[in-house]
């Protein structure tokens, strides 16, 4: 089975930069991806690393340590439309479907 | 490109009833598909896996017999909540793999949201 660990709430101010963190286990590993959730909304796909190292994608940058089964997800700049959920997911097999930490909800005021 | 739709984007039936949700890929093929179910404030759950032409792969604790998944074609998965209760209120999100060309992504229809009264 897998399981993923992230914090539950972040709150942040606008302009600021915050990091939301993921731990997980799974049986296999194919990639840790990131996704955003707006209230009522679908997922929307943020980034995936496979690999070890820092992915940067403008304001969003996400990180993975396979050794450490350990990922996150660096969001600067912040906004206030970045207020959302954040769901990092991983995939223990090859094509197989994706699942989902509990989720972190940010909270950016002004 | 990689759109998927789900329909309908909302419904409100009463206790008893059946409800058929569709998930299509608009401009690729699905070979496989997804169903999750979102409870408010929680996270995404895995119901079932589905590949076109195959039975689905419920999760554990997923009752087949009430959740009735159908992949007929590349392009079309559907999901029938059968004799529907209260608790079954939820927000149902399908997702849709194209073969071998994005093995590692997933593309997300926009959801239903299903009230049973």
């Amino acid at each position: 089975g897998q399981s993923l660990e992230q914090p539950s709430e972040v709150t942040a101010v606008e302009g600021a930069i915050v990091q939301i963190n993921c731990t997980y286990q799974t049986s296999g590993f194919y990639g840790l991806s990131w996704y955003q959730q707006h209230d009522g909304g679908a997922p929307t796909f943020l980034s995936y690393n496979a690999l070890d190292g820092l992915e940067e994608t403008g304001r969003f940058s996400s990180f993975l340590s396979r050794s450490d089964s350990y990922g996150y997800l660096l969001l600067q700049e912040l906004q206030m439309k970045d207020s959302a959920s954040y769901f990092c997911a991983v995939r223990d097999g090859a094509g197989t479907a994706l699942i989902f930490g509990k989720g972190t909800t940010l909270s950016v005021s002004s | 490109g990689a759109v998927v739709s789900q329909h309908p984007s909302w419904v409100i039936c009463k206790s008893g009833t059946s409800v058929k949700i569709e998930c299509r890929s608009l401009d690729f093929q699905a070979t496989t598909m997804f169903w999750y179910r979102q409870f408010p404030k929680q996270s995404l759950m895995l119901m079932a896996t589905s590949n076109e032409g195959s039975k689905a792969t419920y999760e554990q604790g997923v009752e087949k017999d009430k959740f009735l998944i159908n992949h007929a074609s590349l392009t079309l998965s559907t999901l029938t909540v059968t004799s529907a209760h209260p608790e079954d209120s939820s927000f149902y999100i399908c997702s849709a793999r194209e073969g071998a060309r994005s093995y590692n992504e997933q593309f997300f229809g926009p959801g239903t949201r299903l009230t049973v009264l």
